[in-house]
């Protein structure tokens, strides 16, 4: 199966700094990458959808101003939370997709 | 060896026949387990919890065999609505993140 990696697997920050979650498809062409959010013990919130070079689909709710989203390569998606606060902590998951999708490794981000 | 591995797939099924998905994990520190269910271009929605007891939700059985590092989830009576794909995702601890995802594998309920 196709390998995805995300970077950093878990970070600590400050509240006011931003933070960068890099995605990539280490052996296949990914058209699509999906940012998806873990609450405990639920179910992945979806929160944007990145096709490579042009300007990425949020779902109702998040905010694009705060989640920067660029998927810049086939290979590498990024996810900035600008300006974290607490209520930002949680787990960040993305996922690739050329015909099948397979999910990244996760994020833990937590903010101070 | 990938932390999750699970059944290439695909599975193409009959209406009405018994399938089941096998799951195995590599670290042997996990700590949760579970089944979810995504079908096509939607995100994964949780299936059930797999817990060392087994357990059962309708026709969804989960079963977990820490020693051998392996779950199970067997779907009795399936349905058309179950073609979708359903993913094993073992949790590094009791808090319900830190999740590694299987690949997936892929279920079709023929009519």
């Amino acid at each position: 199966g196709a390998v995805v990696s995300q970077h950093p697997s878990w970070v600590i920050c400050k509240s006011g700094t931003s933070v960068k979650i890099e995605c990539r498809s280490l052996d296949f062409q990914a058209t699509t990458m999906f940012w998806y959010r873990q609450f405990p013990k639920q179910s992945l919130m979806l929160m944007a959808t990145s096709n490579e070079g042009s300007k990425a689909t949020y779902e109702q709710g998040v905010e694009k101003d705060k989640f920067l989203i660029n998927h810049a390569s086939l290979t590498l998606s990024t996810l900035t939370v600008t300006s974290a606060h607490p209520e930002d902590s949680s787990f960040y998951i993305c996922s690739a997709s050329a015909s099948l999708e397979f999910f990244g490794p996760g994020t833990r981000l937590t903010v101070l | 060896r990938k932390e999750v591995e699970q059944d290439p797939g695909p599975f193409n099924v009959p209406e009405g026949a018994t399938v089941a998905f096998n799951c195995t994990y590599s670290n042997s520190a996990s700590q949760s387990f579970f089944w979810y269910r995504q079908d096509c271009r939607k995100e994964p929605k949780l299936l059930m919890s797999v817990y060392s007891s087994g357990n059962e939700d309708g026709r969804f059985t989960a079963q977990l065999n820490r020693a051998s590092q392996y779950i199970s989830l067997l779907i009795r009576d399936s349905k058309l609505s179950d073609s979708a794909t359903y993913l094993c995702v073992v949790g590094l601890d009791n808090y319900g993140q830190n999740f590694v995802f299987g690949p997936g594998t892929r279920l079709s309920v023929l009519p």
